[in-house]
């Protein structure tokens, strides 16, 4: 089936602004992953989800940072006020959740903030 | 969670072996060595992972010693598309919800 897929694929944005990144799981896919890359540096973790709740959200690196799940398939990473540090690659990731650790990954969102 | 070292870059022609290690001195008892790799533009990707002594897949082999505080990666017969960073992570094995902890990674350059 299809992988994981996320929705824009570049997104440019104005400091100060607001923004919402989207992540379609693969499907039947219980848990979920968001992370931050920024160029040079390998992939930083955001928040899981385990269904629809946040399992961990101890990556979120401010209040500023939101993300919700509500239906246990597709998730949104909000990002209120955006500064031009938050520019960066943001990657989702979802895994069967069973017991597997296998993390499949979606081709990221680039955010860029001017 | 145990720290990785790992070299920033590594050249290699088409046709050759390459093995890339890392270092992991304070892996506990339950975690795994897991390696990714990653093309530019594109998401992470599950190479292999490993517990222990050798693993085997139709991508790669991980070498893992007795002590397992390092680890190797072999790449056979490496090509212009294998050309990527790859990621050695360490980290408890199982269950869903284990965060993954990357470094920066080994930038593997393949040439003609």
């Amino acid at each position: 089936g299809a992988g994981v897929s996320q929705t824009p694929s570049n997104k440019v944005t104005e400091k100060g602004k607001y923004v919402e990144l989207r992540c379609d799981p693969i499907s039947g896919h219980t848990a979920l992953y968001w992370y931050r890359q920024s160029l040079g540096q390998g992939p930083e973790f955001l928040i899981y989800f385990q269904g629809t709740g946040a399992a961990d959200d101890s990556g979120l690196p401010n209040d500023r940072f939101f993300a919700v799940r509500p239906e246990g398939s597709v998730s949104t990473l909000k990002i209120q006020r955006t500064e031009r540090g938050d520019s960066a690659v943001y990657l989702c990731a979802s895994s069967p959740g069973s017991g597997a650790d296998t993390q499949y990954f979606g081709p990221g969102t680039r955010l860029t903030v001017l | 969670l145990a720290k990785t070292t790992q070299p920033i870059s590594m050249d290699s022609y088409e046709g050759q072996e390459v093995n890339i290690t890392c270092s992991h001195n304070n892996i506990a008892t339950n975690d795994y060595i897991t390696w990714y790799q990653q093309f530019p533009s594109q998401g992470p990707r599950f190479i292999i992972q490993g517990y222990k002594t050798k693993v085997t897949n139709e991508v790669a082999s991980l070498f893992i010693p007795a002590d397992r505080k390092s680890s190797t990666l072999s790449l056979p017969r490496v090509s212009l598309s294998d050309t990527a960073v790859y990621y050695c992570l360490v980290g408890p094995g199982g269950g869903g919800g284990n965060k993954l902890t990357f470094g920066t990674g080994t930038q593997l350059k393949v040439e003609l």
